[in-house]
């Protein structure tokens, strides 16, 4: 099955600064790759989620990029703010089905002031 | 609009004792999915219903059992419940194209 690593498990940057979030998987199959925010004491949102047809997708300050030939992809977070602080979650699938997604192990973003 | 609707919010109980976990939703999505979340390891899948009538076990199945109701609600039951199933319980539903997942807002089980 597939198997999702996600590093780091904590980080602290300050406002304005940018962060970055990495993830691997195993499975050359998945072509679907979602990211979630899970704010204290919540349910997790998704935020941005790349197919594996495309290398990049932006959403203002969000983006995320994937490299199918490394196997892995990573959330980029720009001008960060206080709201920003909240763990993140990856993920990796099959678009199209009802086969589960299979999560990392998050990280937990620090913006301070 | 509601989304995906988790009862209880929070729970206590003791070992040995029986409950369960109740999930609805208004998305009209086909499949539905149960995770657990602990500290470190992420969301574990328990039990997951690609549709109405079906279910499937996850990786961590043991312990807990499902019924998926009608298209709207899919509950999980603790038979006996253990201290190793305290933890934070996520109901999903999710639409397959794109694929993204639609997560309650938890349920905070403590098992003592």
């Amino acid at each position: 099955g597939e198997n999702v690593e996600q590093h780091p498990s904590t980080l602290s940057v300050q406002e304005g600064d940018s962060a970055v979030i990495k993830c691997t998987y195993s499975d050359s199959a998945s072509n679907y790759f979602p990211w979630y925010k899970q704010e204290l004491g919540k349910g997790s949102q998704l935020i941005i989620d790349i197919r594996s047809n495309v290398g990049e997708k932006k959403d203002q300050r969000i983006a995320v990029t994937l490299n199918k030939t490394a196997k892995h992809f990573s959330l980029h977070i720009t001008e960060t703010q206080p709201e920003d602080s909240a763990v993140y979650f990856c993920a990796a699938g099959l678009t199209g089905t009802a086969s589960k997604l299979t999560f990392g192990t998050g990280t937990r973003l620090q913006v301070t002031l | 609009n509601a989304g995906v609707t988790q009862t209880p919010k929070f729970q206590v109980l003791k070992t040995g004792q029986s409950m369960t976990l109740q999930c609805a939703q208004d998305m009209n999505h086909n499949s539905m999915y149960w995770y657990r979340q602990d500290p470190g390891m992420g969301l574990r899948l328990i039990y997951y219903s690609a549709s109405e009538g079906t279910t499937d076990k996850g990786e961590v199945p043991n312990g807990y059992n499902v019924s998926r109701l009608n298209k709207r609600e899919f509950s999980l039951r603790l038979e006996s419940a253990a201290p190793s199933q305290t933890s934070v319980y996520f109901c999903a539903t999710r639409v397959h194209v794109p694929g993204g997942y639609t997560f309650g807002s938890g349920t905070r089980l403590t098992v003592v």
